[in-house]
């Protein structure tokens, strides 16, 4: 079946470092991806919406400066964090659109981002 | 972004037993997901509704998509350990004719051998 893969799973650095993540379909085309943010005990948070070929749509509240979107290719989204500090570390996942009925939307198996 | 107001926010039961929690939303939904997650991975997707009073099933899951398209509901009989996790229903508003889904705020279920 069709399969995102999201890379790295795990990065741990310094403050002020910008880091980037990666979310790939494997076996599809997705002109829209999402990403969403997940802290320890919550909700999946949704940040913004990637759109191929054109700028990213961020929900209210998420700084577009701050979280860099980047969808260059049918199968590529990137998210870079820019400057990070603790309070970015979260758990970060991406999802792809299927655009089917049986999985609308298929996600990669996350990011943990810790800020040191 | 879009409020869904998932309930109970944890349930601790008897293996066996059944089990139920809902969503609701203050607007209408396209589509409402159940999902499942384990602790460090992604959301598993369990049941899609498409269609309002739709009842779908899988395996011991049933949801249904609620009449007035603001609610739905997911539950889980004679539960077994390895239903443990955390359960979360995602909604797609009405104004979006893509798959953009926001979550509601899950429900930890344990359950007791």
């Amino acid at each position: 079946g069709a399969v995102v893969s999201q890379h790295p799973s795990w990065v741990i650095c310094k403050s002020g470092t910008s880091v980037k993540i990666e979310c790939r379909s494997l076996d599809f085309q997705a002109t829209t991806m999402f990403w969403y943010r997940q802290f320890p005990k919550q909700s999946l948070m949704l940040m913004a919406t990637s759109n191929e070929g054109s700028k990213a749509t961020y929900e209210q509240g998420v700084e577009k400066d701050k979280f860099l979107i980047n969808h260059a290719s049918l199968t590529l989204s990137t998210l870079t964090v820019t400057s990070a500090h603790p309070e970015d570390s979260s758990f970060y996942i991406c999802s792809a659109d299927a655009g089917t009925e049986l999985q609308p939307q298929h996600f990669g198996d996350g990011t943990r981002l810790s800020i040191l | 972004g879009q409020q869904l107001n998932q309930s109970p926010q944890s349930m601790f039961i008897q293996e066996g037993e059944d089990v139920s929690m809902n969503c609701t939303s203050s607007s209408i939904f396209n589509t409402w997901l159940w999902y499942k997650q384990d602790p460090g991975e992604g959301p598993v997707l369990l049941i899609a509704l498409y269609k309002a009073g739709e009842l779908t099933s899988n395996g011991r899951l049933t949801a249904q998509f609620g009449i007035t398209r603001k609610d739905s509901f997911l539950n889980i009989s004679a539960s077994i350990p390895s239903d443990v996790g955390i359960y979360f229903c995602a909604g797609q508003p009405l104004q979006y004719n893509f798959n953009k889904f926001y979550f509601g705020s899950g429900t930890k279920l344990n359950v007791k051998p």
